[in-house]
């Protein structure tokens, strides 16, 4: 049962546009949650988060809402740049007391390619 | 430099001989945790520690070890390695469960 979805393998966006990438959610607990941005050869890197009681974070070009009601979430990149060419992870966690509060559920991540 | 170090980044081996992945960081970080990563699946969590002595099982635990006798370090043993074990693995530690994770370069792993 695949808890956090991203149903996009991959996206292609021309350079200086806007990069919209998706990620639903299932698990009504979710509270908080992430995008990674992960180049080939080397680890997730965070890119921007969200917590519940919010429905929008930004930070400088990258913007995350929340819509809670549909349990999706949207990572908006504003313009894209070539640098950007990335895979996506959105991942999410619930929080509640005991050693599970750790746990971040990942999705199968979205490759973003900005063409130039 | 704030990092996450794993060793050996690349490893072929055979099935059923044991291996260690490495995992240290020097930011003193409580938590941490190690993933995979296979092709249509993501990452997908296997253990995790809170602490020193103190671990719990992820998504994904079956067929792997893993000890934290030192704050810095948390280990990931194969005990008698299988091909399904082939893939990508991700070290990664946070000071709290409410901050992002730093994660390592990855290790690949190949089991024949």
């Amino acid at each position: 049962d695949q808890q956090v979805k991203q149903n996009s393998p991959s996206l292609s966006v021309q350079e200086g546009r806007i990069s919209i990438l998706n990620c639903d959610y299932t698990n009504s607990m979710f509270d908080y949650f992430l995008w990674y941005k992960k180049y080939p050869a080397e680890g997730p890197t965070f890119l921007i988060s969200i917590s519940s009681i919010k429905d929008k974070n930004e930070d400088g070009r990258f913007t995350v809402f929340l819509n809670k009601s549909a349990k999706h979430l949207s990572l908006h990149i504003v313009p894209s740049q070539p640098g950007d060419s990335a895979v996506y992870f959105c991942a999410a966690r619930a929080t509640y007391s005991g050693a599970g509060s750790y746990q971040l559920t990942f999705g199968k991540g979205t490759k973003l390619s900005v063409i130039p | 430099e704030a990092q996450v170090t794993q060793n050996p980044r690349y490893l072929i081996t055979v099935t059923g001989k044991k291996l260690t992945v490495t995992c240290s960081q020097n930011m003193n970080h409580e938590y941490m945790s190690w993933y995979r990563q296979d092709p249509g699946l993501g990452l997908r969590q296997i253990y995790y520690s809170m602490n020193v002595e103190v671990t719990d099982k992820g998504d994904v635990p079956e067929g792997y070890k893993v000890s934290r006798k030192e704050k810095r370090n948390f280990p990931l043993i194969l005990e008698s390695p299988s091909p399904n074990q082939t893939s990508l693995y991700f070290c990664a530690s946070t000071s709290d469960p409410i901050q992002p994770q730093h994660f390592g370069d990855g290790t690949r792993l190949s089991i024949l």
